[in-house]
């Protein structure tokens, strides 16, 4: 089964700066899907960003980039010129081709001003 | 180690009927949470109980109410059921809702097909 490992429970960044979470994940399967959520206090799950394991290039949305390394089975979000909204709980989650979820067990976003 | 276990892995309901999904957290685990994600879609969270009662609640219909036991386990229960409640259902747990610990330890879903 596939598994999601977010080994930061916590993290913080200065305002302005550049923050990265990781994720590993492990899985047989060559082909999936890969996302990093953001979850604010209301609760509510917002797509950050999602990679497609067949695309080599990194997805990037605008202050937000991945670093996928297939081979080492390792998605991490690069969080960049951070901002007090970007402060929420990050998961990172797997898609199977039969549309099996698994998530990560989320790391908590502290944004200092 | 233990994870969260949900049951029943898949159900098939028809339209109108019934549904109940159950949880169990992971021992010593006392918050539960509850996510609905439809074909495509982001999970949306529904509600949330902490020491058995409510403590969150997000976009769950009014047809569906939601639990949690003195052992910790929750159960979705879901009424006239429509086409569009299709969707995986998440159960996930945590120790303590805004405690030392936040993370969601996220089961393996239920996916309920309505027909």
């Amino acid at each position: 089964a596939q598994t999601v490992t977010q080994s930061q429970p916590e993290m913080s960044v200065q305002e302005a700066e550049t923050v990265t979470l990781s994720c590993t994940y492990d899985t047989s399967e060559s082909d999936y899907y890969l996302f990093w959520y953001k979850q604010p206090p209301s609760r509510q799950m917002i797509l950050v960003i999602r990679q497609e394991a067949y695309k080599q290039q990194n997805a990037t949305e605008n202050r937000f980039s991945v670093n996928f390394q297939k081979a080492a089975k390792s998605f991490s979000l690069k969080i960049s010129d951070s901002q007090l909204g970007d402060a929420a709980m990050y998961f990172c989650a797997y898609r199977s081709r039969n549309n099996d979820m698994r998530f990560g067990a989320g790391t908590r976003l502290t944004v200092k001003p | 180690a233990a994870g969260v276990i949900q049951s029943p892995r898949h159900l098939i309901k028809e339209k109108r009927e019934t549904a109940t999904l159950k949880c169990y957290p992971i021992p010593r685990h006392d918050t539960v949470y509850w996510y609905q994600q439809g074909p495509g879609q982001d999970p949306q969270f529904l509600i949330s109980f902490y020491e058995k009662m409510q403590s969150d609640k997000g976009s769950i219909p009014d047809r569906f109410s939601a639990q949690q036991f003195s052992d910790y386990h929750s159960e979705l229960n879901m009424s006239s059921l429509e086409l569009g409640d299709s969707a995986l259902y998440f159960c996930a747990s945590s120790l303590g809702p805004r405690g030392t610990r936040y993370e969601q330890y996220f089961g393996p879903g239920t996916r309920l097909t309505v027909t």
